[in-house]
Parts: structure tokens; sequence; C-alpha cells
């Protein structure tokens, strides 16, 4: 079955840009999307087809996707930003939904 | 906007069937594909399958034999149902809409919509 990976943790000053990425093999073939979520919360979605993003979500956010990694990216982090953030993707071979295994960004 | 409200038995004995209801208000539950998905304590996201409102449905190689996922369309609702349910299967259970973004004449499964979650309980 498909995997994606994810580094469980990523830390970053704020006003700074963190980066998470998203491991899978030729993932720059699949439609990768991201989702924040906030301790108690649902998963809010917030790129999804590899860049795009939902009406709502801040410019802040924007994600790419080439080769075998996908990349949520977050400029000017808040405080508010604070979440786990997970990939996830379509496996159109085997038509599953599979998420990534998550990571925690904590803001400095 | 359409809002998902998940609903049903918080504390299931091992061996029995954890049954779930997701109500879809605001919008029809047509033309779309309807999921869930599970979150145990502590821990990542696990999708457990789909349904089509037009009742096709497709499941998580690793629950297939204990899951069934339906749909009413006269009710705007789905529904799961997960048998011999273990300690391993206490999480909270979500339900979630599929954006209906189609690429390539396929849907890209991103989930725009979800529900608050309901907390289950496997114990005795």
């Amino acid at each position: 079955s498909y995997v994606l990976t994810q580094p469980p943790s990523v830390s970053v000053a704020p006003g700074k840009t963190a980066r998470i990425t998203c491991g899978g093999n030729n993932i720059g073939s699949k439609s990768v999307h991201w989702y924040q979520q906030k301790p108690g919360q649902a998963p809010v979605l917030v790129i999804y087809y590899d860049s795009d993003r939902p009406s709502g979500i801040p410019e802040r956010f924007s994600g790419s996707n080439s080769g075998n990694t996908a990349t949520l990216t977050i400029s000017r982090v808040e405080a508010g930003d604070e979440a786990d953030y997970y990939c996830q993707v379509w496996d159109s071979s085997s038509d599953l939904v599979v998420f990534g295994g998550g990571t925690k960004l904590t803001v400095l | 906007q359409v809002q998902l409200q998940e609903s049903g038995p918080g504390l299931v004995k091992p061996s029995e069937t954890l049954s779930l209801t997701c109500t879809v208000s605001g919008g029809s539950i047509s033309s779309y594909y309807w999921s869930w998905i599970r979150q145990p304590p502590g821990k990542g996201l696990e999708w457990i399958g789909y349904i089509y409102y037009s009742g096709s449905t497709n499941y998580n190689p690793s629950l297939k034999s204990r899951v069934t996922i339906s749909v009413d369309t006269s009710k705007n609702q789905f529904s799961l149902k997960l048998s011999s349910v273990t300690a391993a299967d206490t999480a909270v259970y979500y339900c979630a809409r599929d954006n209906g973004v189609v690429v390539a004449a396929t849907p890209i499964f991103a989930f725009d919509i979800w529900g608050q979650g309901t907390m289950v309980t496997v114990s005795s």
C-alpha cells in the first residue's frame, strides 16, 4: 500500500517560514492535500490539489509537489498556526485514501 | 452552509458492533463522496471508507472485513457499522465530505467539510 512519510515535529520562530514535508513514491504524480488540526478540533483543509487554497485560508499557506516530496509552506508564522498538520492523497491504483502520520508544528 | 453531525453510542462493548450516523444539513447528500475517518487518542488520522451518494463504496483493506457504510438519501444521512470491535477501535470518529473537485474525470478526495467528531470507547 502507498505510504506517506512526514517528520514528527517542526519548530519555527514567529514571523519565520515553516516548511513541512510529505514524502511518497512519485508523489508528484498525485494530488496532495493538507489539513491543520488543533487540539480537540476536527481537521481543517488548508491546501488541496497540491497548491490550491480553500476559501478563508490565508495566503500565508502554500503548497508544492514534485518528485517524491510535497511541501506545505507557512510564511510569517503566527502563534495560532501551532497545530498538527497532515498530508493526504488518493492512491488511484488502489482507490484508497492515505494520510501521512502528521507533523506537530511548534511556534517557539 | 453544509454541516455534518455524527451521532451514536459513545460506549460499545468488545465484540459488539459500532454504529454511527452522519446527518448532512444545509445541503444535499447527492453528487458527493462521503467518508468516515477515525483518530485514536493521541494518534493520527485513519481513513475507514467512502460511499458515493448512489451507494457505491470502498473501504480501507485493514478494516474491510468488518466495515459497512450505507447511505439514506431520503434522510440526507450516511452510516457506519464496524463489527467485532476491540479496544483498538477506540477513537474519535469523523464523517467528512469530498470537495467535489474532479481532475481528469476522477475525484481528488480532498475533505473540505468535517463533522465535529464523536468519541467512541470500546470497553466492557
